[in-house]
């Protein structure tokens, strides 16, 4: 069975300045996607970005961006110049098979003015 | 076009209860998923559906039935609620996983559901 694991319960950062969220993950699988959502207050999850196993570049999406280190299981997220709508839960994830998505524990992002 | 919508947004019942959980999704999606989420420990899957007339048991199956009847609905029954069951259970939907597809989960909005 897959497993993620965020090993960060929370993190804080100053507006404007970067932070870097870590997430590891266990898999037997070659093919497989990450992702990292976000969950404001308002409980929705929202898709930060994604990234596919078998590319080897990084997924970028604006101000987001990961380090995907696939032979070392790894799958951080930067935010640049963190902004205060940045203040959230982040999630990270793994999809398999059969699009079942395993979810890691959570990091509660702090962003202070 | 609504997405994943869910029903009801919250809800309290004693324990022994019994209630059903409604997700519609207007998007066309073959597979559908319920999640909970509980403090600490993210969103673990309960069932989920690889199209309409089948479900299987994800992660956290117990005390809780599914059934898939139409393509775009999924519910989620407790027969007889436990507090151990008091948590934000979540909705999602997506296309077959696979290289050439879009394998984005839409989540809905969630139901916060307390047990006494």
């Amino acid at each position: 069975a897959q497993t993620v694991t965020q090993s960060q319960p929370e993190m804080s950062v100053q507006e404007a300045e970067t932070v870097t969220l870590s997430c590891t993950y266990d898999t037997s699988e070659s093919d497989y996607y990450l992702f990292w959502y976000k969950q404001p207050p308002s409980r929705q999850m929202i898709l930060v970005i994604r990234q596919e196993a078998y590319k080897q570049q990084n997924a970028t999406e604006n101000r987001f961006s990961v380090n995907f280190q696939k032979a070392a299981k790894s799958f951080s997220l930067k935010i640049s110049d963190s902004q205060l709508g940045d203040a959230a839960m982040y999630f990270c994830a793994y999809l398999g098979s059969y699009g079942k998505l395993t979810f890691g524990q959570g990091t509660i992002l702090t962003v202070h003015p | 076009n609504a997405g994943v919508t869910q029903t009801p947004k919250f809800r309290v019942l004693k324990t022994g209860q019994s209630m059903t959980l409604l997700c519609a999704q207007d998007m066309n999606h073959e597979y559908m998923y319920w999640y909970r989420q509980d403090p600490g420990m993210g969103l673990r899957l309960i069932h989920y559906s690889v199209g309409e007339g089948t479900t299987a048991k994800g992660e956290v199956p117990d005390g809780y039935n599914v059934s898939r009847l139409k393509k775009q609905n999924f519910l989620l029954g407790l027969e007889s609620a436990a507090p151990s069951q008091t948590s934000v259970y979540f909705c999602a939907s997506s296309y077959p996983s696979g290289r050439a597809s879009y394998n984005e989960q839409f989540f809905g909005p969630g139901t916060r559901l307390t047990v006494l």
